[in-house]
């Protein structure tokens, strides 16, 4: 899996957009970039994912340049219970019969202040 | 639709004994994979199962091993608890086909502490 690297902390508005960067620069062809959080003492939450589109769901939005070196999650209006460290991780797809693993970085401490 | 589900909770063992850890996965998901997360390694993979196999398996010792079950449900166990062994543990579960595979979801995860 490729590597990725993030800040280490961020603080954000309530209310304002969350921008959370993510640089994979030696991300390969197949890889896709999926992105979860981890609220202090629970499971990790997963966020999004994708391959080279921007990607929108209920929670958040994805956006990924054109070359696909880095990628940026948005949360659109960030909320107290936003707080949380947000993992990026790049790897290939899982499908039928190959091994599941996620290799977690450090992540970025994102803090939403009132 | 149930998540995946963790138990127990918390628990508390002293150094030397054994614990096992029990995670249902969600309705339908054949994989199993485990991690244990501590302050100073962050979130590191154990083992995954996969249809009562073990299919992949992290750096760990022999002190950690897993099962599956038939209904998909799986156990870790650490024998001979050392402090260091002092960690959240977390189960994960995922499909194994390309429409439902390509998301991991996480437990609560279980505290276990060593005194």
């Amino acid at each position: 899996d490729a590597k990725t690297t993030q800040p280490p902390s961020m603080d954000c508005a309530e209310g304002r957009a969350a921008n959370l960067p993510c640089n994979h620069s030696t991300i390969s062809g197949n890889e896709y970039v999926y992105w979860y959080r981890q609220i202090h003492s629970q499971g990790p939450q997963y966020i999004i994912h994708g391959l080279k589109n921007n990607e929108t769901n209920e929670m958040a939005s994805l956006i990924i340049t054109e070359d696909r070196k880095s990628s940026t999650l948005i949360l659109p209006h960030a909320t107290l219970r936003d707080t949380a460290v947000y993992y990026c991780i790049v790897r290939v797809p899982i499908s039928s019969g190959s091994a599941r693993q996620l290799t977690f970085g450090s992540g970025t401490q994102l803090t939403v202040l009132p | 639709k149930a998540g995946v589900t963790q138990t127990p909770r918390y628990l508390i063992k002293t150094r030397g004994q054994q614990v096992t850890l029990s995670c249902s996965p969600i309705s339908g998901h054949r994989s199993v994979s485990w991690y244990q997360q501590t302050p100073g390694q962050g979130l590191q993979f154990l083992f995954e199962y996969f249809s009562e196999t073990q299919r992949n398996k992290g750096n760990f010792p022999g002190r950690f091993s897993g099962r599956q079950f038939s209904n998909s449900r799986s156990e870790m166990n650490v024998s001979t608890l050392e402090l260091g062994d002092s960690a959240l543990y977390l189960c994960a579960s995922s499909g194994d086909s390309w429409g439902t595979g390509n998301t991991i979801y996480f437990g609560e995860g279980s505290w276990l502490t060593v005194v």
